[in-house]
This record gives structure tokens, sequence and C-alpha cells, in this order.
């Protein structure tokens, strides 16, 4: 089946913009991750959403980060006042109710701030 | 809270040698350590996981294996091929609480000279 896709896959920007990335979990997954993946750096966590439950929001490493979770499926995470340190890839996982299931992910989208 | 070290961040091996990298880990809360594979402009794919019930768990040429006396946990690839160049991110992630946020280490590039 159809796995996690995020858009765009690469997205450019002039510092002081906002930017939204989208991501669509697997389809019944209840559980979606948005990560943000630096240049040579490991898979930093941002926020975490689970059915109807408030979000886990303390990954999120500024106020100017956001995101939220329409019906249950499509994720959006949104930049506000973009900075160059915010450029990355940015990662969305979905697992099929969260706790103990694996995380699939989705092929990313890469952030570049000039 | 969790901190994930990895070592080493760069391997260079023969086709056909074995391959080890080694995470360790803060938390023994912890309880669950899965190792993605993530090739280049690709995105991270889970190739095995552990559980600490567990001590050893191998899938073909692939094995992982936990001392969580040490919090220490090793990917170990038998008969290296040039297709299993990629980065490996190890992971770990812990009961109780925010048990569904994985927490990364900085991953490991690993390539394969045929």
């Amino acid at each position: 089946g159809a796995g996690v896709s995020q858009s765009p896959s690469n997205k450019v920007t002039e510092k002081g913009k906002d930017v939204e990335l989208r991501c669509d979990p697997i389809s019944g997954h209840t559980a979606l991750y948005w990560y943000r993946q630096s240049l040579g750096q490991g898979l930093e966590f941002l926020i975490y959403f689970q059915g109807n439950s408030a979000p886990d929001k303390s990954g999120l490493p500024s106020d100017r980060f956001s995101a939220e979770r329409t019906g249950g499926s499509v994720s959006t995470l949104t930049i506000q006042r973009t900075q160059q340190e915010d450029s990355a890839v940015y990662l969305c996982a979905s697992s099929l109710s969260g706790g103990r299931d694996t995380q699939y992910f989705g092929p990313g989208t890469r952030l570049t701030v000039l | 809270g969790e901190n994930v070290e990895q070592h080493p961040s760069t391997l260079s091996v023969q086709e056909g040698d074995s391959a080890v990298i080694k995470c360790t880990y803060s938390d023994s809360a912890s309880n669950y350590f899965p190792w993605y594979k993530q090739e280049l402009g690709k995105r991270p794919q889970l190739i095995i996981d552990i559980r600490s019930n567990v001590g050893e768990k191998k899938d073909q040429r692939i094995a992982v294996t936990l001392n969580k006396t040490a919090k220490h946990f090793s990917l170990h690839i038998t008969e290296t091929q040039p297709e299993d160049s990629a980065v490996y991110f190890c992971a770990v992630r812990k009961s109780g609480g925010s048990n569904y946020k994985l927490t990364f280490g900085k991953g490991t590039l690993l390539t394969v000279n045929p």
C-alpha cells in the first residue's frame, strides 16, 4: 500500500518568510510524528499526534514552529519567520497506534532558508 | 532526558568483511532499540529492532545485540555488500510516559568498497 508521503520534496525560501510542510500518513495510522534532520545529525523529535489527544509539542525548538493535524489524518508543520538555522530535512513518520508500534518514515522535505 | 551516543561516525569496510556499529544510552527505562538504514536521499527504513527481554536478534546478515546492564547495543552486518552502503541510525524508546518518542543517535556512514 501507499507509504507516508510529504510535500513539497524541496523548499527554498528567504529568511523571514513563513513555510508550510505537509505530511500524509499511512491510511489507518493514528499516530504521527515530525522529526528534523540537520546535516550530519541524527533525527530530532519535534512533535507527536495520537488520535484526538493533545499533541506532545515538547520537541518544538521555538514558538515559530507549530503543527496541526486535521481530521486525524493529514498534518501540516508551519515555520514562521524562517531563519537560516531552520535549514534541514523535515521528516514525518506514522505508526499504527503509537507506543510500541513501528514508525514508518516519509521521504522528507528539504528546507533551505537563504 | 535520554542521551544516545553512536560510534563510529564513519566506517569503511571491504566487501565481504563485517561491520559493527555501537550505541550507548543513558536511561535505564529504555526498552526498545530499533536500527534504521537511510540511503542517500531516501527515507529512513527500519532494518531490525530488539526489545529488552531478549539479548540478541538475527535476520540473515544482520544482527543486533543488547547489553542492558552496560546500556549498550550493537548492529552487526556480516558479509557486507556495496548495497549496504548507507547511513545507519540507532534509536531508543522507553517504557511508560512518553513511550512513543524515539531518541536517535547521530548516525554512522557505512561505506562498503567493492
